[in-house]
């Protein structure tokens, strides 16, 4: 069995400082980890993803993650928010073509 | 890089009227599509993971005699929400995964909202 949580359900951040949104998962295998983000009535795209290479994952739009097994973690990291970053983020582990969503983070940004 | 389509992007019915969704990988043979519902403000919560030429297995507490989900080719996965109420309404998504990549990778769908009246 495997699962993930998104330990905070909502994070506001103002404008031009770093943005954190905590992921922990569990899994009976090695997991592939991935980072999603959706805009209001959009649908899903693809930040990052851990495929069991660098632990520290580089995506799009300046976002990184940071595998940490011994702390079963892939939180999502970015040096400074922009107001486009506003959106619902959600986290999901895959193993063996199973894969299980986070409950979701909606990310606010602060003029 | 691999894209998978969903048709339509929006459909509106009647309640009772029956309505079908398409999901296409356009540049790659899925092996596998799911296919999730999100509710607003909610995250996604898989209905069913179809393979290529058999049925549908669908998650506990999905109605499979009321989402019926075809997945006739390796590019295309149907599912038809029969006689549709308004608490069948909802966006949803269908994903595909394919292997030959170092793990295993999905493709998501950019989602149908369905309005039933």
């Amino acid at each position: 069995a495997q699962s993930v949580t998104q330990l905070d359900s909502h994070v506001s951040v103002s404008e031009g400082t770093p943005v954190l949104l905590r992921c922990n998962y569990s899994s009976s295998y090695s997991p592939s980890l991935f980072w999603y983000v959706q805009h209001p009535n959009k649908g899903l795209q693809l930040l990052l993803k851990y495929t069991s290479a660098a632990t520290l994952v580089k995506g799009i739009n300046g976002f990184e993650a940071e595998f940490k097994k011994s702390e079963t973690s892939f939180h999502l990291t970015k040096p400074s928010a922009h107001m486009s970053d506003a959106a619902e983020y959600f986290c999901v582990v895959l193993t063996l073509g199973d894969m299980r969503f986070g409950a979701g983070t909606r990310l606010t940004v602060k003029p | 890089g691999a894209v998978v389509s969903q048709h339509p992007s929006w459909v509106i019915c009647k309640s009772g009227t029956s309505v079908k969704i398409e999901c296409r990988s356009l540049d790659f043979q899925a092996t596998t599509m799911f296919w999730y519902r999100q509710f607003p403000k909610q995250s996604l919560m898989l209905m069913a993971t179809s393979n290529e030429g058999s049925k549908a297995t669908y998650e506990q507490g999905v109605e499979k005699d009321k989402f019926l989900i075809n997945h006739a080719s390796l590019t295309l996965s149907t599912l038809t929400v029969t006689s549709a109420h308004p608490e069948d309404s909802s966006f949803y998504i269908c994903s595909a995964t394919t292997w030959g990549q170092p793990a295993e990778t999905q493709y998501f769908g950019p989602g149908t909202r369905l309005l039933v009246l």
